[in-house]
């Protein structure tokens, strides 16, 4: 069974320009959620989506958007990048989402976004 | 909204030693708590976890204890291991429909 795939794992963009990433959840899985890693910040929830609608926000600015498509796999955009938002971006899948009151997430290995 | 603290950042024990990772959190509401382990250049992968209505639940090498009162919680693991090195989070989750919140992490190293 497939894990969950990022693309690109590694990206060098310059202040202003914007950039948008990529996830396959594992086959079956409906929900997409997105993380912000920085060193001494830990995973910082960006939002989640199951079955095509976010079903929930993290508190990061309008530049940080998402969406998912009927085939579960999902993209986020940032636009205007700031030197702020070099990190590491991870998707992690589930089978229920933040709404199964467990529910195991699934990450994937991220995208390494480097802004200069 | 939740707020998770995980100390100690950085722990480095010799192997064969026990450690001891600790978190707290801040609503009292939060029921579910998760420990991911995460390997050089991958993504975080679930190791343990334990509901609210538990004080105490081991998986081998690992187990994770739970004072609701104190609203702390702790990863033990005996008897470490060179690939036990890695970085841990903690995690607490409210309800159904709320997000996971992450601890900061604590990187640790197993001296062989």
């Amino acid at each position: 069974k497939a894990g969950v795939t990022q693309t690109p794992r590694y990206l060098i963009k310059t202040r202003g320009q914007q950039v948008t990433l990529s996830c396959s959840p594992i086959s079956g899985h409906r929900s997409v959620s997105w993380y912000q890693q920085t060193p001494g910040q830990g995973l910082q929830f960006l939002f989640e989506y199951f079955s095509e609608t976010q079903r929930n926000k993290g508190n990061f600015p309008g530049r940080f958007s998402g969406r998912q498509f009927s085939n579960s796999r999902s993209e986020m955009n940032v636009s205007t990048l700031e030197l702020g938002d070099s990190a590491l971006y991870l998707c992690a899948s589930s089978l229920g989402g933040l709404a199964s009151n467990t529910g195991e997430l699934f990450f994937g290995e991220g995208s390494r976004l480097t802004v200069l | 909204g939740e707020n998770v603290e995980q100390h100690p950042s950085t722990l480095s024990v010799q192997e064969g030693d026990s450690a001891v990772i600790k978190c707290t959190y801040s609503d009292s509401a939060s029921n579910y708590f998760p420990w991911y382990k995460q390997e050089l250049g991958k993504g975080p992968q679930l190791i343990i976890d334990i509901r609210s209505n538990v004080g105490e639940k081991k998986d081998q090498r690992i187990a994770v204890t739970l004072n609701k009162t104190a609203k702390h919680f702790s990863l033990h693991i005996t008897e470490t291991q060179p690939e036990d090195s890695a970085v841990y989070f903690c995690a607490a989750k409210k309800s159904s429909g709320d997000k996971l919140t992450f601890g900061t992490g604590t990187r640790l190293a197993v001296r062989p």
